[in-house]
């Protein structure tokens, strides 16, 4: 299976200033056939269940606002929320979709 | 919109047995396969496997296989999560989501919490 690490496990961040975080592959989820990295990213706020951020590395979802991006290739990924909001407090988690079973990091605490 | 409505809490005692449901709505629902994920209390995501929903072929992630059925009943849009035997480690949220174009999720219900205890 693909291990997913995540760091840090939490951060602090003031609102309006700027959040990075980062998600490391034991082995590339970068698909030579397409070119594209199979790397997703969620968001689970308090109570709730995750809801989808990013995917295929960079893709941002239907609806979310464009304060999130997702970059990095083969092994090495960052999710940055820009100008943070008060309702960004969540725990982040990154997941590779490239192989079965698709498998998460432990998550990225965000708090204010 | 697409909405997954999933059944509510339930408690149980070890050796018994649970299903949860996870209702579907807002689109096609035979066009898209649903997927299960464990979050054991204050732990992180896991993912159990997924069901064909035009079908009802089922596959299980390792570790999920024996004591855990998916199934599907598409003339009311729903699948289902049955767990027997029961073991105080299955105590956990267990949310459905919807596949699509890979396999990551863009739907979740909202999460059934299961307590296993004597």
């Amino acid at each position: 299976d693909i291990v997913m690490t995540q760091s840090p496990d939490s951060l602090a961040v003031s609102l309006g200033e700027r959040a990075t975080m980062n998600c490391k592959s034991s082995q590339s989820v970068l698909s030579r056939s397409n070119n594209k990295n199979y790397l997703a990213w969620y968001r689970q706020k308090p109570g709730q269940s995750p809801e989808l951020l990013i995917y295929w590395a960079v893709i941002r979802e239907s609806g979310v606002p464009d304060r999130f991006s997702g970059s990095g290739s083969g092994t090495d990924f960052t999710l940055t929320i820009s100008n943070l909001q008060a309702e960004d407090v969540a725990v982040y988690y990154c997941q590779q979709h490239l192989s079965t079973p698709p498998t998460f990091g432990r998550g990225t605490k965000v708090e204010i | 919109q697409v909405q997954l409505v999933q059944s509510g809490s339930e408690l149980k005692k070890p050796g018994a047995s649970v299903k949860v449901s996870c209702k579907a709505s807002g689109y096609n629902f035979n066009n898209y396969d649903m997927n299960w994920v464990r979050q054991a209390p204050g732990q992180g995501l896991e993912w159990m496997g997924w069901i064909q929903t035009s079908s009802g072929n089922p596959g299980y992630a390792q570790g999920f296989t024996g004591r855990f059925v998916f199934s599907v009943d598409t003339s009311v849009s729903t699948t289902y999560l049955q767990i027997t035997s029961l073991e105080p480690e299955d105590s956990a949220v267990y949310y459905c989501a919807r596949g699509g174009i890979g396999w990551f999720w863009d739907s979740w219900g909202q999460g059934t919490r299961v307590a296993v205890s004597s």
